[in-house]
């Protein structure tokens, strides 16, 4: 069955530093998403993206953050300078389309992101 | 405002048992609506999606009711692999953003 894969796994930083947490969608699917969860909380939705551009953002996605899909097939978040309060797992999603039939959204293992 | 409130749990169950998830929702505007599971530091896993007719896979029954702004998950003859946190999701007008119950916690025990 397709999945979508997420490395590394857990990743260590330290304040200030860049990071790039990398996804890979599933291969069919047009519609990629991160979402992050801090310990404890809820799942909280970061960005949307479509056709190579953001297509929603949220408030928590502010200049520190980007995404790309630098190929065919990988999807890539991107945190400039971190703060201890992004110490979160990261979660990305793909969708086949946006709406309508099979808009189900299906989620990677995560990636682990400490900031130290 | 919560945006997608579930009760808080968690939920205590012998092997068995049948037990029910509530979830209410604020956006009139939402348009569909998902159960997923959560395993411990695990990813969210989609379970079932929740249809205005209700629908039903297996074991597990959810219902929707739109007026009322409510959504229900109904898990009969529960199993030791059921113990899981369940999240109750709405998916808004728009780019199809999701947005996220902060969870019920169900332990089964044997």
């Amino acid at each position: 069955e397709p999945e979508v894969t997420q490395t590394p796994s857990h990743q260590v930083t330290q304040m200030g530093q860049e990071v790039i947490l990398r996804c890979v969608p599933i291969s069919n699917h047009l519609y990629f998403y991160w979402y992050r969860q801090i310990l404890g909380q809820k799942v909280e939705f970061l960005v949307s993206f479509y056709n190579n551009e953001i297509s929603e953002k949220s408030e928590i996605f502010d200049d520190q953050f980007s995404v790309e899909r630098p190929d065919g097939s990988n999807f890539t978040l991107k945190i400039r300078s971190t703060k201890l309060e992004d110490s979160a797992m990261y979660f990305c999603a793909s969708s086949e389309t946006g709406r309508g039939p099979s808009y189900e959204q299906y989620f990677g293992p995560g990636t682990r992101l400490t900031v130290t | 405002r919560k945006e997608v409130e579930q009760d808080p749990g968690p939920f205590n169950v012998p092997e068995g048992a049948t037990v029910a998830f509530n979830c209410t929702y604020s956006n009139s505007a939402s348009q569909s609506f998902f159960w997923y599971r959560q395993d411990c530091r695990k990813e969210p896993k989609l379970l079932m999606s929740v249809y205005s007719s209700g629908n039903e896979d297996g074991r597990f029954t959810a219902q929707l009711n739109r007026a009322s702004q409510y959504i229900s998950l109904l898990i009969r003859d529960s199993k030791l692999s059921d113990s899981a946190t369940y999240l109750c999701v709405v998916m808004n007008s728009g780019y199809s953003t999701l947005t996220f119950g902060k969870g019920t916690m169900l332990l089964v025990s044997p």
